[in-house]
C-alpha cells in the first residue's frame, strides 16, 4: 500500500535556527513529489515538484531535495512568516498527501 | 497559476440539509479535482471531475453523498447531501494546470481557498 509519511509532526524554532522536514514515500511509479505550504484557513500554495532522485529545488529561504525513497524541505535561517503547516504529496496517477509538519518560528 | 474561487467560503448549516460548493477558475482546465480536509488533518482525494464525463470517486466517497457537476472547462460544483456533524470539514477544490508552470511536465496542482463547512 502506499504511503507517505511527514516528520516531525511539529517543529519550534527560533527565527535564524536553520531546520529540516523530512517526506518519506512508499510509492511505485512515482510521477512527481510535491510540497505545499498551507496558513491557517487557507488552502495549500504550491511551493516545489521534484521528478527524478537526486534533483533540487530551491526558493528563498527553502530548498527541497529528492531521494529514491524520500524528500527533504531545509528551511535556513527562518523568520517568522515562514510559520505554516508544510505538506508534501506524491503523484501516482493521482495525488495522495502526507499529514504535515507544523512549523512555528519565534522571533 | 491559476486563480481559482470557492463560493461559500464558510457556511454552517443544520444536519439533514445540503450544501452546493461553488468553484471557478479563471482559465480552462482539464482536470478539477475535490478534496475534504477534516480538522487537524490532511487532504483526502474525494473525486476527480473532468469536463464532459462522470466524476470519478476515491474509494469511500460515492455519488449520492457527494455529486459533482462539470459543465464546462471553468466551473464545478460539489454538493454535500443529507449533512451530519461528521462532515463538518474545509472542502478544497484544485486544478492540474498543465500548460501555465514553466520547467517540468506541469502535473502541480492549485488549490482555490477552501470552504469551511460545520454541520450542527
Amino acid at each position: 500500500e502506499d504511503q507517505v509519511t511527514q516528520s516531525p509532526e511539529a517543529l519550534r524554532l527560533q527565527e535564524g535556527e536553520s531546520s529540516s522536514l523530512n517526506c518519506s514515500y512508499t510509492v511505485s511509479g512515482l510521477r512527481g513529489l510535491f510540497w505545499y505550504r498551507q496558513d491557517p484557513g487557507k488552502g495549500p500554495e504550491f511551493l516545489f515538484t521534484l521528478y527524478s532522485a537526486g534533483e533540487e529545488k530551491e526558493k528563498e529561504r527553502l530548498k527541497a531535495t529528492l531521494t529514491k525513497k524520500e524528500s527533504f524541505l531545509h528551511i535556513t535561517a527562518p523568520k517568522p512568516e515562514d510559520s505554516a503547516t508544510y505538506l508534501c504529496a506524491v503523484h501516482r496517477g493521482k495525488f495522495q498527501f502526507g499529514a504535515g509538519t507544523q512549523v512555528v518560528v519565534t522571533p | 497559476s491559476a486563480v481559482i474561487s470557492q463560493k461559500p467560503s464558510r457556511d454552517i448549516c443544520q444536519r439533514g440539509t445540503s450544501l452546493t460548493i461553488q468553484c471557478q477558475v479563471d482559465s480552462q482546465v482539464t482536470m478539477m479535482f475535490w478534496y475534504r480536509q477534516q480538522p487537524g488533518q490532511s487532504l483526502t482525494l474525494i473525486a476527480t471531475a473532468n469536463q464532459g464525463s462522470e466524476a470519478t470517486y476515491e474509494s469511500g466517497f460515492v455519488i449520492d453523498k457527494f455529486p459533482i457537476s462539470r459543465p464546462n472547462l471553468t466551473f464545478s460544483t460539489l454538493t454535500v447531501s443529507n449533512m451530519s456533524p461528521e462532515d463538518s470539514s474545509i472542502y478544497l477544490c484544485s486544478v492540474e494546470d498543465r500548460f501555465r508552470v514553466a520547467g517540468g511536465p506541469g502535473d502541480e496542482q492549485f488549490f482555490g481557498p477552501g470552504t469551511r463547512l460545520t454541520v450542527l
